[in-house]
């Protein structure tokens, strides 16, 4: 079964301060997707990154970059140079490709970014 | 173009009491996939629903369903209400799997 771990609950930076959330997760397909959503106070969850498992490739987006390894299972997100407006909860999750569109999310980050 | 629309936004109920939600799909999507968030469990899957057909089913008492209408949108439903079942409910939209799925801003659920 399929399983998504984010093991930091709540991170507190100060503005300017570059963090990295992590995420690992276990599949046994071998074609999956990976994503990463930000859910601000208001609740709607916010569409980040996809990734397909096929794609190792590490992308920069901005202030965002995401490192994805197979090796080690893991899809880990790194804010650069953070600003307050960043503080929200992170979530990352899995679609397995058998599984039709079913997200299995892990338990979230808190980020929190101090002026 | 549109977002994930879902009313209403705040609900409350009574215990025993039964509910419906609401979700409109972005436009041309026809996966429609239903969450429940919750401080303990975090984000579960309830279902999800593909050209009307449910394609895909979590872990969830036989009290929670759904249904999906041939213009995408869905519903769901849940019966018998238990103050456990007090949670945001978020539902999501996706052109098919592996698509990005793209999220409404919820509806929250109180069950007293």
């Amino acid at each position: 079964a399929q399983k998504v771990t984010q093991a930091q609950t709540e991170i507190s930076v100060v503005e300017k301060e570059d963090v990295t959330l992590d995420c690992v997760y276990e599949t046994r397909d071998t074609t999956y997707y990976l994503f990463w959503y930000k859910q601000p106070p208001s609740g709607e969850l916010v569409f980040l990154i996809r990734r397909n498992s096929f794609d190792e490739q590490n992308e920069i987006s901005g202030r965002y970059s995401w490192n994805f390894q197979k090796s080690t299972s893991s899809f880990n997100f790194t804010i650069t140079a953070s600003q307050v407006v960043d503080s929200a909860v992170y979530f990352c999750a899995l679609s397995e490709a058998d599984a039709g569109n079913m997200l299995t999310f892990g338990g979230g980050t808190r980020l929190m970014v101090k002026p | 173009k549109a977002g994930v629309t879902q009313t209403p936004r705040y609900l409350i109920k009574t215990r025993g009491q039964q509910v419906t939600l609401s979700c409109s799909p972005i436009s041309g999507h026809r996966s429609v996939s239903w969450y429940q968030q919750t401080p303990g469990q975090g984000l579960q899957f309830l279902f999800e629903y593909f050209s009307e057909t449910q394609r895909n089913k979590g872990n969830f008492p036989g009290r929670f369903s759904g249904r999906q209408f041939s213009n995408s949108r869905s519903e769901m439903n849940v019966s018998t209400l238990e103050l456990g079942d007090s949670a945001l409910y978020l539902c999501a939209s996706s052109l098919g799997m592996g698509a990005v799925a793209f999220f409404g801003q919820g509806t929250r659920l109180t069950v007293v």
